[in-house]
C-alpha cells in the first residue's frame, strides 16, 4: 500500500507570493489533517478534512486556507507569504478522525518564503 | 489554551539502559492520547493511541501507560538500541468547542552505543 506522499517536497517563494500544497492520503484513508513545523516549535495543527469537510481548524490566520476533494485528496493555500510562514508542512492521514486513530505522514513540504 | 508538556526535553543514554518520557495535557475535555517516533530526515511514525483511563499498550521494547484523571501518559523504553535514537511526540486530542490534535515538544532521545 503506498504511503502518504506530498508535493512538491521543497518549495522557495518570495514575501507576498502564495502557494498551494498538495497532499495524496493512503488509499481509502479518508481524514487528512495539515501540521506546520518551524523551529523551535512543535507541531502546530493547521485542519482537518474528512470526507470534503473541514472538522477542525487550528490557530492560523485566514491566509491559511485548504479543501479536500472527491477522491480524498487535499490541497493547503497559503496567501500573501511572511517570512514567518517558512516551515515544514507535513500532512498525515488516518482511516478515521484523526484524533480517535493513528495518523500516518507523508514526508513534508519544507517552505523557504525569503 | 490547551498545553500539552512533554519532560525531559532531551536525554542521553547508554545501550540497554531503560529509559521513561512524561506527557501532561489537561485532564478536561479529553479523548484520545497518541505517541508518536519522529527519526530525523523521516516522517513521524505512529507508536500508540489511547483512550481509556489506565490503558496500557506494548510494541516490542516499548510500551505507554495513560492516566486521563490527572493528564498524564508515561512512555517506557526497556533495553534503549541505538536505534532508537529519536524525537518521540505526544499528541492528546481534546478540547471544548471543537476538538484538536495537539502536539506536545517531544523528548529528544540519544542512546551511545
Amino acid at each position: 500500500k503506498a504511503g502518504v506522499t506530498q508535493t512538491p517536497r521543497y518549495l522557495i517563494k518570495t514575501r507576498g507570493q502564495q502557494v498551494t500544497l498538495s497532499c495524496s492520503p493512503i488509499s481509502g484513508h479518508r481524514s487528512v489533517s495539515w501540521y506546520q513545523q518551524t523551529p523551535g516549535q512543535g507541531l502546530q495543527f493547521l485542519f482537518e478534512y474528512f470526507s470534503e469537510t473541514q472538522r477542525n481548524k487550528g490557530n492560523f490566520p485566514g491566509r491559511f486556507s485548504g479543501r479536500q476533494f472527491s477522491n480524498s485528496r487535499s490541497e493547503m493555500n497559503v496567501s500573501t507569504l511572511e517570512l514567518g510562514d517558512s516551515a515544514l508542512y507535513l500532512c498525515a492521514s488516518s482511516s478515521g478522525l484523526a484524533g480517535a486513530n493513528e495518523q500516518f505522514f507523508g514526508p513534508g513540504t519544507r517552505l523557504t518564503v525569503l | 489554551i490547551l498545553n500539552v508538556e512533554q519532560s525531559p526535553q532531551s536525554l542521553h543514554v547508554q545501550e540497554g539502559d531503560s529509559t521513561n518520557f512524561t506527557c501532561s495535557f489537561p485532564s478536561s475535555n479529553f479523548y484520545a492520547l497518541h505517541w508518536y517516533r519522529w527519526e530525523t530526515a523521516k516522517s513521524p511514525e505512529a507508536l500508540f493511541v489511547m483512550t481509556l483511563n489506565g490503558d496500557e499498550k506494548k510494541k516490542g521494547r516499548i510500551s505507554a501507560t495513560l492516566n486521563t484523571k490527572e493528564g498524564y501518559s508515561y512512555l517506557y523504553i526497556k533495553g534503549s538500541q541505538p536505534e532508537d535514537s529519536a524525537t518521540y511526540l505526544c499528541a492528546s486530542y481534546q478540547g471544548d468547542s471543537s476538538y484538536k490534535l495537539i502536539f506536545g515538544s517531544g523528548t529528544r532521545l540519544l542512546v551511545r552505543p
